[in-house]
């Protein structure tokens, strides 16, 4: 079966860290770039970071940029996030999705989301 | 504050055909392809529109996009109450070299 599946979520303090998982089955992992997106509260959907699927590329948000660091394990078929100094604002559902371009290029929309994992920043 | 720039809310009857806008610039949508996503409380979203105007497999038909500059519409016709959620457009930040989604719509079916 085709899937995404996220852990690692949890509740934190401000200024902690964190590391979230994404297990990828059903598809050739090695080939497809990867996202992390996330949705806070009662707000929208945000794009936080991805890593191409082609060349090993990495990129992020702005609000993350720095504190974050995505990367990818693919004889595992697993994404990772590492997340740092994290902020009350970061509090939200982490969602990983599947870049839906052909493989080893990136489209940069995205055709396979997991149920996603909720991190809880709070003192 | 979104990149991508939605309608809080829209609302027809059921049967009804409903629009929403996603609005950018040059360095977004006028320079990339266009995706909507579905979304439902409590659950993952889920592709609808890719490419400006493509739809997975199984997605029907009343689902539809399409783009126009810097700005693109999804058009959803023969509503029904099963559409009641919200919809997000997003592309490539050529600029920001970064995704970006707009806010968001919420649909109600009346």
């Amino acid at each position: 079966e085709v899937q995404l599946l996220e852990s690692g979520g949890g509740l934190v303090q401000p200024g902690g860290s964190l590391r979230l998982s994404c297990a990828a089955s059903g598809f050739t992992f090695r080939h497809f770039a990867m996202n992390w997106v996330r949705q806070a509260p009662g707000m929208g959907l945000e794009w936080v970071s991805g890593f191409s699927g082609s060349g090993g590329s990495t990129f992020y948000a702005d609000s993350v940029k720095g504190r974050f660091t995505i990367s990818r394990d693919n004889s595992k078929n697993t994404l990772y996030l590492q997340m740092n100094s994290l902020r009350a604002e970061d509090t939200a559902v982490y969602y990983c999705a599947k870049d839906g371009g052909p493989p080893n290029q990136e489209y940069w929309y995205f055709d396979l989301w997991g149920r996603g994992t909720l991190v809880t920043v709070s003192s | 504050q979104s990149v991508l720039t939605q309608p809080p809310s829209v609302s027809a009857a059921p049967g009804q055909k409903v629009t929403i806008s996603c609005s950018g610039s040059s360095s977004n949508i006028g320079n990339y392809y266009v995706s909507w996503y579905q979304k439902f409380p409590g659950t993952a979203p889920k592709l609808l529109i890719y490419d400006n105007n493509k739809r997975p497999s199984g997605i029907p038909d009343r689902f539809s996009g399409s783009k126009s500059g810097t700005s693109a519409t999804l058009d959803i016709t023969g509503l029904q109450t099963g559409d009641e959620a919200d919809y997000y457009c997003g592309t490539w930040d050529t600029s920001l070299s970064a995704g970006v989604f707009g806010g968001g719509t919420k649909l109600t079916v009346l």
